[in-house]
């Protein structure tokens, strides 16, 4: 257990309902980070936050995911009108970036999402 | 982003050595080496980070080169539950990273 909490664990919707996520970071880490996995493949960056700031948020997958970290502690992923697609499983990283360190990223559970 | 290349798979036994090696030619100066973990439904586990020469904590030793443009993973005395996939990153953390997974090497530990 590294620490970083991700609920829920499993998700099944049907196609076109929206979706949400939640990660709890590391009570400390100031970086919180999305990415995606899909069977076979290696995690995939969506999008990163220092504290409440989305620093990056270019490779989210559409206009159809977005992500909050409104307080600067935990954060949501949604997913609007999901997709077959959309199946994968949703890890969150969590990070403390300070001066000299290496912003070493612990990953959570993650959330695996099934569209049927 | 440095682009690594690591082998697909590797087949060991119970108590061997594994050494997992992972290129990277266009390592940048400021990049660090990060190694992690991966058993199936769980999300990948930090193991070992190095900038050069050796590393080594409880888990895994690092080897990096003096050219740095590869590392290698060793893993000491191989036990089942080591089957899983390794990944190798390279990065350079403080400008807002966001790591490359590649595909990673699939160990397999036979009894």
């Amino acid at each position: 257990d590294t620490g970083v909490s991700q609920n829920p664990r499993h998700k099944i919707t049907k196609r076109g309902q929206n979706v949400t996520f939640r990660c709890d970071p590391i009570s400390e880490h100031n970086r919180l980070y999305w990415y995606r996995q899909t069977l076979g493949q290696g995690p995939e960056f969506l999008t990163y936050f220092q504290n409440e700031a989305q620093l990056e948020k270019s490779r989210l997958l559409s206009d159809r995911f977005s992500a909050e970290r409104p307080k600067g502690s935990f954060s949501t992923l949604e997913i609007q009108r999901t997709e077959q697609g959309d199946s994968a499983m949703y890890l969150c990283a969590s990070s403390l970036l300070e001066t000299g360190s290496t912003d070493t990223q612990y990953f959570g559970p993650g959330t695996r999402l099934t569209v049927l | 982003l440095a682009k690594t290349t690591q082998p697909i798979s590797m087949d060991s036994y119970e108590g061997q050595e594994v050494n997992i090696t992972c290129s990277h030619n266009n390592i940048a100066t400021n990049d660090y080496i990060t190694w992690y973990q991966q058993f199936p439904s769980q999300g990948p586990r930090f193991i070992i980070q190095g900038y050069k020469t050796k590393v080594t904590n409880e888990v895994a030793s690092l080897f990096i080169p003096a050219d740095r443009k590869s590392s290698t993973l060793s893993l000491p005395r191989v036990s089942l539950s080591d089957t899983a996939v390794y990944y190798c990153l390279v990065g350079y953390n403080n400008a807002g990273n966001m790591l490359t997974f590649g595909g990673g090497t699939r160990l397999m530990v036979k009894p």
